[in-house]
């Protein structure tokens, strides 16, 4: 059980900023580690990030490296997503997905319907 | 980075077995995930942990998992199954998909 929403999609040009919330419910958010994934039109999914269950552990995908942070507030069990100095190619649906695992990989057992960010000038 | 390999597409006659495969260097060593996603909806776990069914999905799924390709098995494909399929791995602190097969029933 359990639903993930995301919000805060929409268009944007390229070099700006823009946070997404995941906000879930159904389930004991506290106890799972949360992951962005992303699909651009057409395309197959992209992992985009993780964070530990406690907001310990952070790791991301090399194309969003360091311009992406992911971040969660378990108080209000919302997962956030900041991305800077987005470029065209970030260009996708973006979903959450609650992970099931650990360090040695995670599988998604849980998705939201997505939010679909556009970066075009 | 670790790469994935899946055929393009895979067709299969309804009521017949269709296989996809998944090929990386050694993934026999790695947990093996699939998904199934159709048209405007988000992707849904069918096999998780090479061989593992999750709660709600039909038998007729299966995986298997050796040396360097993994398979999901589609055993009496229903017109319901026509869909991407995507395998996931992790390596290197990183999760990967593979490329996506789209399953034709016909």
């Amino acid at each position: 059980q359990g639903q993930l929403v995301e919000s805060g999609g929409g268009v944007v040009q390229p070099g700006r900023s823009l946070r997404l919330a995941c906000e879930a419910s159904g389930f004991t958010f506290s106890s799972y580690a949360m992951h962005w994934v992303r699909q651009a039109p057409g395309k197959g999914p992209e992992w985009v990030a993780v964070i530990s269950y406690d907001g310990g552990n952070k790791f991301y995908g090399d194309s969003v490296k360091g311009r992406f942070t992911v971040s969660r507030d378990n108080s209000k069990t919302t997962l956030y997503v900041q991305m800077n100095n987005l470029r065209p190619e970030d260009t996708a649906v973006y979903y959450c997905a609650r992970g099931y695992g650990d360090y040695d990989g995670w599988y998604f057992d849980l998705w939201g319907r997505g939010t679909l960010v556009t970066v075009s000038s | 980075s670790y790469e994935l390999t899946q055929p393009l597409s895979v067709s299969v006659a309804l009521g017949q077995t269709a296989r996809i495969t998944c090929g990386g260097n050694n993934i026999g060593n790695k947990y093996v995930h699939w998904y199934q996603q159709k048209p405007g909806q988000a992707p849904v776990l069918v096999i998780c942990r090479n061989v593992n069914r999750p709660s709600g999905i039909p038998e007729r799924f299966s995986g298997s998992n050796s040396e360097n390709t993994a398979t999901l098995t589609i055993s009496g494909a229903q017109a319901g199954d026509e869909a991407d399929y995507y395998c996931q791995v992790w390596d290197n602190f990183t999760e990967v998909f593979g490329p996506g097969t789209k399953v034709t029933v016909l």
